[in-house]
């Protein structure tokens, strides 16, 4: 499995405002998974890209994904306080891979 | 609802007095996943099973262990903790491995304390 880093480590915002973070990863992949997880809890599935995709939207999030840098996007639009967690990108392999997390980048959204 | 539980929420234990966390799944799934989470760390992949076959990660310490009884429970034994050892643990499950596109399934968590 490989690793993604989430840059920034941080994010301060206002309510209303999007809030983007990336993500960056070394090898091949076969898909890519964003994750949030809330102070204290376990972790919730967002979404998911594959390879040949370049962009997905669920709801207010949109994550895009450039296999030729090997990076990804997730931008939240009109960001609402209950969007303050850490969030995750977990990029998977082909084949048997289990999913190796990140450090994250912990939003904060103040009213 | 369908679901993956973790029991219980908060695990007090003493320096080297062994200690078992417990995940329950109601989804039915063939994997299931121990993870360890430090304060403001990345969830740490400890070991997982594929229905009864169990996968250890590299450098997960002896002191780490686990047992799937069946398909719904799986049990995350420590044996002798220390301080060091005290982390939030994550239980997670997929349908199936990954590579796929397998989402995870996580509990809530227990926070373990070692005094």
């Amino acid at each position: 499995s490989q690793q993604g880093e989430e840059d920034p480590q941080a994010l301060s915002i206002q309510e209303g405002e999007n809030a983007t973070m990336n993500c960056s990863y070394k090898t091949s992949i076969n898909n890519l998974q964003w994750y949030r997880q809330n102070s204290g809890r376990g972790l919730v599935h967002l979404i998911l890209i594959r390879s040949n995709e370049r962009e997905k939207h669920s709801g207010r999030l949109r994550v895009t994904l450039d296999t030729s840098k090997k990076s990804s996007s997730l931008l939240i639009t009109a960001s609402r306080a209950a969007d303050t967690a850490s969030y995750f990108c977990a990029p998977q392999g082909s084949g048997y891979s289990t999913l190796t997390f990140g450090k994250g980048t912990m939003l904060l959204v103040s009213p | 609802d369908a679901m993956v539980i973790q029991n219980p929420r908060y695990q007090v234990t003493q320096f080297g007095k062994p200690v078992t966390l417990s995940c329950s799944q109601t989804l039915n799934h063939n994997v299931m996943y121990w993870y360890q989470q430090k304060s403001s760390q990345a969830p740490k992949l400890l070991f997982h099973y594929y229905d009864k076959d169990f996968n250890n990660e590299a450098d997960t310490p002896d002191n780490f262990q686990s047992r799937r009884p069946n398909t719904s429970f799986c049990f995350l034994d420590i044996r002798s903790p220390g301080l060091g050892d005290a982390a939030m643990y994550l239980c997670a499950t997929s349908r199936d491995e990954g590579g796929t596109g397998e989402t995870q399934y996580f509990g809530p968590g227990t926070r373990l304390l070692v005094l």
